[in-house]
């Protein structure tokens, strides 16, 4: 089955710094990649998501770059802000609709 | 987007007792629905795959007859934990999918004391 390693697990930037979280996948046939954030004690929120056949997408502050030969994905938060900080997961799936997630990144924004 | 509902968002149950948790997707039929586990400080980890009309598929190391789930209509899939104990006590999500993006429950904390 799929098994998506993610690190760091935890990430202290000063505000107003880019963060960088990076995940990595095993299984070829995964052609979906959601990122989501998680606040203390509510479900996970999507925030940006990327399919296979794509390498690159932007939503303001956030971007996300696939790279399907290395099977690696990214996480790009510019400007970040004091909001920002929460735990952060990066998930495959593939046409099943199984959402296999990494361990998570815990963000801390630096005033 | 979508909506997933899930309800109670909290529950405190005594060891031995069996809970129900509802997940209910408001503005859409799903005929999957997932149901996940977090533990503190950890990541959800998948459950079960429930299936409507149809016996929910569990992932390697979950009892099915300990969490049993049903998903009798195209828009609500309940997972009961049977026979809690407090090893049990943990942070219990429903996701449902639309058009391959997954939308997730408010999630359940049950505590069993």
């Amino acid at each position: 089955g799929e098994n998506v390693e993610q690190h760091p697990s935890t990430l202290s930037v000063q505000e107003g710094d880019s963060a960088v979280i990076k995940c990595t996948y095993s299984d070829s046939a995964s052609n979906y990649f959601p990122w989501y954030k998680q606040e203390l004690g509510k479900g996970p929120q999507l925030i940006i998501d990327i399919r296979s056949n794509v390498g690159e997408k932007k939503d303001q502050r956030i971007a996300v770059t696939l790279n399907k030969t290395a099977k690696h994905f990214s996480l790009h938060i510019t400007e970040t802000q004091p909001e920002d900080s929460a735990v952060y997961f990066c998930a495959a799936s593939n046409r099943d609709d199984k959402i296999i997630f990494g361990k998570g990144t815990r963000l801390h924004i630096l005033p | 987007g979508a909506v997933v509902s899930q309800h109670p968002s909290r529950v405190i149950c005594k060891s031995g007792t069996s809970v129900k948790i509802e997940c209910r997707s408001l503005d859409f039929q799903a005929t999957t629905m997932f149901w996940y586990r977090q533990f503190p400080k950890q990541s959800l980890m998948l459950m079960a795959t429930s299936n409507e009309g149809s016996k929910a598929t569990y992932e390697q190391g979950v009892e099915k007859d300990k969490f049993l789930i049903n998903h009798a209509s195209l828009t609500l899939s309940t997972l009961t934990v049977t026979s809690a104990h407090p090893e049990d006590s943990s942070f219990y999500i429903c996701s449902a999918s639309k058009n391959t993006e997954a939308f997730f429950g408010q999630g359940t904390r049950l505590t069993v004391v």
